[in-house]
């Protein structure tokens, strides 16, 4: 099983600072398939980043995602008040299927 | 747009059967991947399996197989069963749809209590 660890657990900063987010595998995520995923209370995850890199559909480009292998970072490059959120990285290469704890994203 | 909405009891005694429907609507699902997924309360995300467009299905084996996903014919339902139930049971559901194992559609999510 992949174990994906993300950390900060928890990030404080202010709108229109930058946020950077990790995401390390236990082993390497084969073709870069970890996805990164944006949650707020009471819905459901909503598709950022697939691929490592690609950003989803209508997902605005303050949002980017980077790395490759074991180590994958979400970068959020000026907060906006809805992005203050949880967000999750996935591996969807190898089953079973798994999700990093999540980072909290608060003021 | 592809939409998917669960359906079932909202609680569930120990050591029973939770059954759970996901409906999909606005689109067809027959070649997709139809998965199901759950978040404890205050808790991360958790991948319970998916119902293969080859036929099979595959499933997380933390759920030491007490988890049955099963689409209808036409795949305009597909279904969740998890037997044996414990508190630790207790969950968001979400069912999914894909064209790979990266979901692209998610339902709205329903919230299962096990409790006597």
């Amino acid at each position: 099983e992949v174990v994906l660890t993300q950390s900060p657990g928890t990030l404080s900063l202010s709108p229109g600072e930058r946020a950077t987010l990790s995401c390390r595998a236990s082993q390497s995520v084969a073709k870069n398939y970890l996805a990164w995923f944006q949650q707020k209370p009471g819905q459901a995850p909503r598709l950022l980043i697939s691929g490592a890199s690609s950003r989803a559909t209508d997902i605005p480009d303050r949002f980017s995602g980077g790395g490759s292998g074991t180590d994958f970072t979400l970068s959020i490059s000026r907060l906006e008040p809805e992005d203050f959120a949880v967000y999750y990285c996935q591996q969807y290469a190898t089953s079973p299927l798994t999700f990093g704890g999540g980072t909290k994203v608060e003021i | 747009q592809v939409q998917l909405q669960e359906s079932g009891p909202a609680l569930v005694k120990p050591s029973e059967t939770l059954s759970l429907t996901c409906t999909v609507s606005g689109g067809s699902m027959t070649n997709a991947y139809l998965g199901w997924f759950r978040q404890p309360p205050g808790k991360g995300l958790e991948w319970i399996g998916y119902f293969e467009k080859s036929g099979t299905a595959i499933y997380n084996p933390s759920l030491k197989n007490r988890a049955i996903i099963s689409p209808d014919t036409s795949k305009s339902h597909f279904s969740l069963k998890m037997s044996s139930v414990t508190a630790a049971d207790t969950a968001v559901y979400y069912c999914t749809g894909g064209w790979g194992w990266l979901v692209d559609y998610w339902g709205q999510g329903t919230l299962v209590t096990v409790s006597s």
